[in-house]
């Protein structure tokens, strides 16, 4: 599965502990979203960034924080302060704008030890 | 913010049945209405959409129908096969990040 890349695919986290996911993509997308899944909850946006240096807040940012240094790069950082992290972690990428067609990683399942 | 009702939150049908999952919406700004499927442990993919231009698309045995008016969209599956068994969530495009419905999982049993 090549064009977006998520890494880890598992991560545990320590209580207290910020951590950080990864995701790549080779797509030449200029927008790059983050996504929390939970059961029964749909996706929920959590930051998005539609070009270098320049990021949003989604519904539920409160707790996590990004970077967009690179046009292919979006990390998300869950920090100590988001108190219940478990979750699937989807990040995505689209062409241009946020209203086009959205092209999925594979996921993180971060959990809490 | 935006938000979308999605509904039935879970489907039981036999195989070759139909199957319709509605989600209806507020914002009137809303022009993009996509439909992505998610099978067990995988990534949600996009299986069809709609723009706010049009009121019906087909693609095979899916069919999106959309009803400005009354600001509601549906997913149409034809002839139902167990592979079509995931989870299907509508979303909203106005101009920012897509907001999801929180899915349907449907299950088609032969």
């Amino acid at each position: 599965d090549g064009g977006i890349t998520q890494s880890p695919k598992y991560l545990f986290r320590k209580e207290g502990q910020n951590v950080t996911l990864s995701c790549e993509q080779n797509l030449n997308h200029d927008a790059m979203y983050w996504y929390r899944q939970d059961p029964g909850q749909g996706l929920r946006l959590i930051y998005y960034s539609q070009i270098v240096n320049d990021f949003q807040k989604g519904d539920i940012a409160e707790g996590y924080s990004v970077s967009r240094e690179k046009k292919e790069s979006f990390p998300l950082t869950v920090t100590s302060a988001q108190k219940n992290p478990t979750a699937f972690y989807l990040c995505a990428s689209s062409i241009q704008g946020a209203t086009e067609k959205l092209f999925f990683g594979s996921g993180t399942q971060l959990s809490v030890l | 913010g935006e938000n979308v009702e999605q509904h039935p939150s879970t489907l039981s049908v036999q195989e070759g049945d139909s199957a319709v999952i509605k989600c209806t919406y507020s914002d009137s700004a809303s022009n993009y209405f996509p439909w992505y499927k998610q099978e067990l442990g995988k990534r949600p993919q996009l299986i069809i959409d709609i723009r706010s231009n049009v009121g019906e698309k087909k693609d095979q045995r899916i069919a999106v129908t959309l009803n400005k008016t009354a600001k509601h969209f549906s997913l149409h599956i034809t002839e139902t096969q167990p592979e079509d068994s995931a989870v299907y969530f509508c979303a909203l495009g106005a101009g920012t990040a897509l907001i999801f419905g929180k899915g349907t999982t449907l299950s088609v049993s032969s």
